[in-house]
């Protein structure tokens, strides 16, 4: 199985702060078509998951541009630029290349 | 607007049964491929399995292997879990999931005696 590893863990950020998280995958992530299969997700507390970012940079419809989604390969980040109050939650990549398709463990962003 | 709309979760035993259902609205059903994905409590994130968009091609995380099938009824705008020989560890709030994209709201399943 693919094995992503994301951290920090835990990432305590002050308002109006950059915030920046890593997600590494035990495998490439590039299909033979070119495409590489590296979503974001966002969980508020109490919430179902959202997708943020699909194929490592793509912004969902009605993401706020202060969320990018970066990296190649096995390498990605998701940068936040001015964390806001609405950004606290849980923050996941997931790989969908390969099966079974696999999670990060999830970072908890709070605010300091 | 996309809906997606989990039921059928519960209580069981150890060793009993369940099949989730989750009602799509709102997209072309089927063209897309749907998954289930749970999330035990207090927990992380775990797919669970997935189905292509005419039903014939189905992958599962291998400890749900021969345990769950996932379905789709395309007629209905269906898709379906059903469980069985279910464990304590099965226990999890179970998402229907468009295509990555769109989430439902999620069913409880609670495994306990």
């Amino acid at each position: 199985d693919v094995v992503m590893t994301q951290s920090p863990l835990s990432l305590p950020v002050t308002l109006g702060q950059p915030a920046s998280i890593s997600c590494r995958s035990s495998q490439s992530l590039v299909h033979s078509n070119g495409n590489t299969y590296l979503v974001w997700y966002q969980q508020r507390p109490g919430q179902s998951p959202r997708r943020l970012i699909y194929r490592v940079s793509n912004r969902d419809s009605g993401v706020p541009d202060r969320f990018s989604g970066s990296g190649s390969g096995s390498d990605f980040t998701l940068k936040i630029s001015r964390v806001e109050a609405e950004d606290v939650g849980v923050y996941y990549c997931m790989q969908h290349i390969l099966w079974p398709h696999t999670f990060g463990q999830g970072t908890k962003l709070e605010i300091k | 607007e996309v809906q997606l709309v989990e039921s059928g979760g519960g209580l069981v035993q150890p060793g009993g049964s369940l099949r989730l259902s989750c009602a799509a609205s709102g997209f072309t059903f089927r063209n897309y491929w749907m998954h289930w994905i749970r999330q035990a409590p207090g927990k992380g994130l775990e797919w669970v399995a997935n189905i292509n968009p005419d039903g014939s091609g189905k992958y599962y995380v291998d400890s749900v292997k021969g345990r769950f099938t996932i379905s789709r009824d395309n007629a209905k705008n269906a898709l379906y879990l059903q469980m069985s020989s279910l464990r304590d560890e099965d226990t999890a709030m179970f998402y229907c999931v468009k295509d990555t994209e769109d989430w439902g709201q999620g069913a409880l399943v609670t495994v306990s005696s």
